[in-house]
């Protein structure tokens, strides 16, 4: 069965530089959601879409933003890079009614030099 | 924030042997799912269970769902090397403006010895 795909994999930045994070949702899937992992952390929610719309926002820096696109594919941009955006970065999609399992990625691993 | 602790917070057994964790959460939910990771890799969804559910399995897992004490417990039965990793509960919120919307526990580290 398809997965949700994420490039890259892995990223290595210096500080005030732009990073640009892809997520590919499950084909049908109508939700895109973001989180953010620091290490030793549990995950955080940064935002989500759905059909194409910001449907919530959570504890996303201002120097980031993200939208999905026609194809339902998405992205997180993220600029200004400070050491303390190194982190793991997750996409997950899902259906979104009903609420249901939402499926992750292999996520991108941000360093931040 | 939505999610409490995570109890353990690191597991240590012999394989064979049974592992449970259990998780609280502070308000209403949808559904409440648990999660596998192996270390700084992928979220691996393992089994989700609806408000309305009680009690769910799924091959050795269990899962075990207590709304009205806003907890859960997984258990892992006839544990083996390769279920290492930690388990995060996640949480999505029955409000409208949050929906879908997952918290996580701070997880439990399970290490399961050969």
């Amino acid at each position: 069965a398809a997965g949700v795909i994420q490039s890259p994999r892995h990223l290595i930045k210096e500080k005030r530089e732009t990073a640009t994070l892809k997520c590919y949702p499950i084909p049908r899937h109508d939700t895109v959601y973001w989180y953010q992992q620091g290490p030793g952390q549990d995950p955080q929610f940064l935002i989500s879409f759905y059909e194409k719309m910001q449907s919530d926002k959570g504890s996303i820096p201002d120097r980031f933003s993200a939208q999905q696109f026609s194809d339902y594919h998405s992205e997180l941009n993220m600029s200004s890079l400070e050491l303390g955006d190194s982190a793991l970065y997750f996409c997950a999609s899902s259906l979104r009614r009903p609420p249901d399992t939402q499926y992750f990625g292999p996520g991108t691993r941000l360093t931040v030099l | 924030s939505q999610q409490g602790e995570e109890d353990p917070q690191a597991l240590s057994i012999q394989e064979g042997e049974n592992a449970t964790m259990n998780c609280s959460y502070k308000t209403s939910i949808n559904n409440l799912q648990w999660y596998r990771q192996n270390s700084g890799r992928g979220l691996v969804h393992l089994i989700l269970i609806r408000s309305n559910e009680r009690e769910k399995h799924s091959g050795r897992l269990r899962v075990t769902l207590d709304t009205s004490k806003k907890s859960s417990s997984l258990l892992i039965t006839a544990s083996r090397a390769a279920d290492t990793a930690s388990y995060f509960c996640a949480t999505d919120s029955d409000r409208g403006s949050t929906l879908g919307r997952l918290y996580f526990g701070r997880g439990t580290q399970l290490t399961v010895w050969p």
